[in-house]
């Protein structure tokens, strides 16, 4: 069972350009989540999705940044103009559906992330 | 708002040592507490998951204990290995509105000597 699969590892761009990255999830999980590490500072949480579906984008920024998880392929997480402060490294995660009040957990298993610059 | 933070930021220690990774967090109404070890320019293995409901967990030579109402949770490794060196991440999901957000510390870099 492969894990969570990110690409590209490392992305470079040039201030103005789109940056986009991609996560697919590990078998059978249909909950994804993203998060940014920038340098110096702790992992943020930035959205939450399911399938066609976002259920918490409270971390991610007003302007610029947007997340997709469609229906078939992998989730995407797009950065339009990106700017230097956007140079971080961007984590996906995902876990199976809830089970249930009784039980549940939301183990998250991480991919390896894409370090994004930008010149 | 939910903050955590992890004491200490840094921990250097000879092989075969026992060791503690302090975690705490603002608010005592989670959901879950999770620990994460990150490499070096890599991604974050969970180690241990513990519900709101349990007390500790225990993995090999790893231990996470947690009390909800002090806000505190504790990561045991016993007889310490070169291996071990990486950054430890104590991370909490307040649940409800919050589900599936995870709030991490800024983590402990442990540096395990022979």
């Amino acid at each position: 069972n492969a894990g969570v699969m990110q690409n590209p590892r490392h992305l470079v761009r040039r201030r103005g350009q789109e940056a986009r990255l991609r996560c697919s999830p590990m078998k059978g999980h249909s909950h994804v989540y993203w998060y940014r590490q920038l340098p110096e500072e702790g992992l943020k949480f930035m959205v939450y999705l399911q399938k066609e579906n976002i259920i918490d984008e409270s971390g991610m920024p007003k302007e610029r940044f947007s997340a997709e998880f469609p229906k078939e392929g992998p989730s995407i997480l797009r950065i339009q103009q990106v700017v230097r402060g956007d140079s971080a490294a961007y984590f996906c995660a995902s876990s199976p559906p809830p089970l249930g009040s009784k039980g549940a957990k939301n183990i998250q298993y991480f991919g390896a992330g894409t370090r994004l610059s930008v010149l | 708002k939910q903050e955590v933070t992890q004491i200490p930021a840094a921990l250097s220690v000879p092989e075969g040592e026992n060791l503690v990774l302090n975690c705490s967090f603002t608010d005592s109404a989670i959901y879950n507490l999770q620990w994460f070890r990150q490499d070096p320019g890599k991604g974050l293995t969970s180690l241990l998951l513990i519900q709101s409901s349990q007390r500790e967990q225990t993995s090999g030579r790893l231990n996470a204990s947690l009390d909800k109402s002090s806000g505190r949770s504790t990561l045991y490794i016993a007889a310490s290995q070169p291996g071990d060196s990486a950054t430890y991440l104590c991370a909490v999901n307040a649940g409800g509105t919050s589900y599936g957000k995870l709030t991490f510390g800024q983590g402990t870099i442990l540096t395990v000597h022979p």
